[in-house]
Formats: structure tokens, C-alpha cells, sequence
């Protein structure tokens, strides 16, 4: 079974400083992989997703993504964090098994907290 | 566009209990599915319903189960409640599901405490 390993379940940062949010995953077959990110009391919105090509994804609020498959991860990264980074931020593999069945697993979240 | 609604927003139940929890999905979004979310266990995915029939299902007892409706709108249903089940409930809806890699639009979640 796949399994998501978000090494770090708590990250804090100073304000304007860069941040790297680190995934491994463990399936060698072809998967799909996304970053979704939670605000308090809300639901999960998608940060940014590798499919194929380029290994490095861009996506929204300045967040990017390196797929690494040799080293089987899908860091997360920003260049300069601001106050309403303030989330928490799951990593997620989406991996097909066969015909019509796949697998959506979520690992354990990292909470970044932005200090001001 | 209204987002996806997840109804009631809080429960208390007892153990033993069973409880039905709602889902409306995006207008068109014919994929609902549902996730368990726990502080201990993070995010797991349960079951996932496209036009009325199950499609895939997680690791989870048969106390939890599901049904679409013909307006993809879906219920989840946890019977003979546990303790453990106390979690946030989320669901979250797409156009073509989880088979496509297509973007989830999440709900708020319920939030399900079990006495």
C-alpha cells in the first residue's frame, strides 16, 4: 500500500523567510502527486499538482514543487513566506492500481506557522 | 458559483449511535467523495460516488457507508458509533473524480464528536 511521509509535522518560519515543506512517498509505479493546503476552519484547496513533464510545478500564492522520482519525493517550497502562509498543508499521491481502481492518500499534514 | 456544502456543520452523538452527514456538491460536479480527518491519523480517504454508484473505497469497517442521489448530492452514513470516530467529516466534489487527477473542491467539513 502507498504510504505519505511528511517529515516534519510542525514548521515555523520567520516572515519574508524561504520555507521547504518536505514529502516522500514510497510507490516506484506511476503516480500523481499534489499539495493541498488548509486555512482554520475550512476545507482543503489545491496548491499545485505533478501529473508529467517538467518536475518542477508551479502553482498558486508563490508555491512551488520539485517532483524528485529518483529520491521519491515532492517537496514543497516558497522563497519568501508572508503572514497568510499560515496553514496547514498536506502532501497527497494519487496512484492507479488497475483499470478503474486507484488509491488517494494523504500523509499526516505539516502545520507552518509564519512569525511575524 | 456556490461551493460545496457540507450540513451539519457540528455533531454530538453518543456511542452507539448512528449518524447520516450531507454533502452538496458544486453545480455539475458529478464525483463526491469523503474523507476522515483525525489528529492522529491525518487525512484518509473513505469512498468515492460518481453518478450514483461507489467507485472506490478505503480501508474503513462496513459501519461507514455512502449513497449518491441523482442530483450528486451524497450522504455518508456511520452506524453503531465509536469513540474513535470523532473526526472532521470532509467531502469534496469534481467534475470527472478522482480517476482524472482532476483538482478537489473541498467543503468546510462536519465536525463529528462521539461521547
Amino acid at each position: 500500500a502507498q504510504s505519505v511521509t511528511q517529515l516534519d509535522s510542525q514548521v515555523p518560519v520567520f516572515e519574508e523567510a524561504p520555507v521547504e515543506l518536505r514529502c516522500n512517498y514510497s510507490s516506484s509505479v506511476s503516480v500523481y502527486l499534489f499539495w493541498y493546503v488548509q486555512y482554520p476552519n475550512q476545507g482543503l484547496q489545491l496548491l499545485l499538482k505533478y501529473l508529467s513533464g517538467s518536475t518542477l510545478v508551479k502553482g498558486i500564492n508563490g508555491f512551488e514543487a520539485e517532483f524528485n522520482k529518483s529520491q521519491t519525493s515532492f517537496h514543497l517550497r516558497k522563497p519568501s513566506v508572508h503572514i497568510s502562509d499560515t496553514a496547514e498543508y498536506f502532501c497527497a499521491v494519487s496512484e492507479h492500481l488497475r483499470a478503474g481502481s486507484y488509491q488517494l492518500t494523504f500523509g499526516k499534514g505539516t502545520k507552518l506557522s509564519v512569525i511575524p | 458559483k456556490a461551493g460545496v456544502t457540507q450540513t451539519p456543520r457540528y455533531l454530538i452523538k453518543t456511542r452507539g449511535q448512528q449518524v447520516t452527514l450531507s454533502c452538496s456538491p458544486i453545480s455539475g460536479h458529478r464525483s463526491v467523495s469523503w474523507y476522515q480527518q483525525t489528529p492522529g491519523q491525518g487525512l484518509q480517504f473513505l469512498f468515492e460516488y460518481f453518478s450514483e454508484t461507489q467507485r472506490n473505497k478505503g480501508n474503513f469497517p462496513g459501519r461507514f457507508s455512502g449513497r449518491q442521489f441523482s442530483n450528486s448530492r451524497s450522504e455518508m452514513n456511520v452506524s453503531t458509533l465509536e469513540l474513535g470516530d470523532s473526526a472532521l467529516y470532509l467531502c469534496a466534489s469534481s467534475l470527472t473524480g478522482l480517476a482524472t487527477n482532476e483538482k478537489l473542491f473541498f467543503g468546510s467539513g462536519t465536525q463529528l464528536s462521539v461521547l
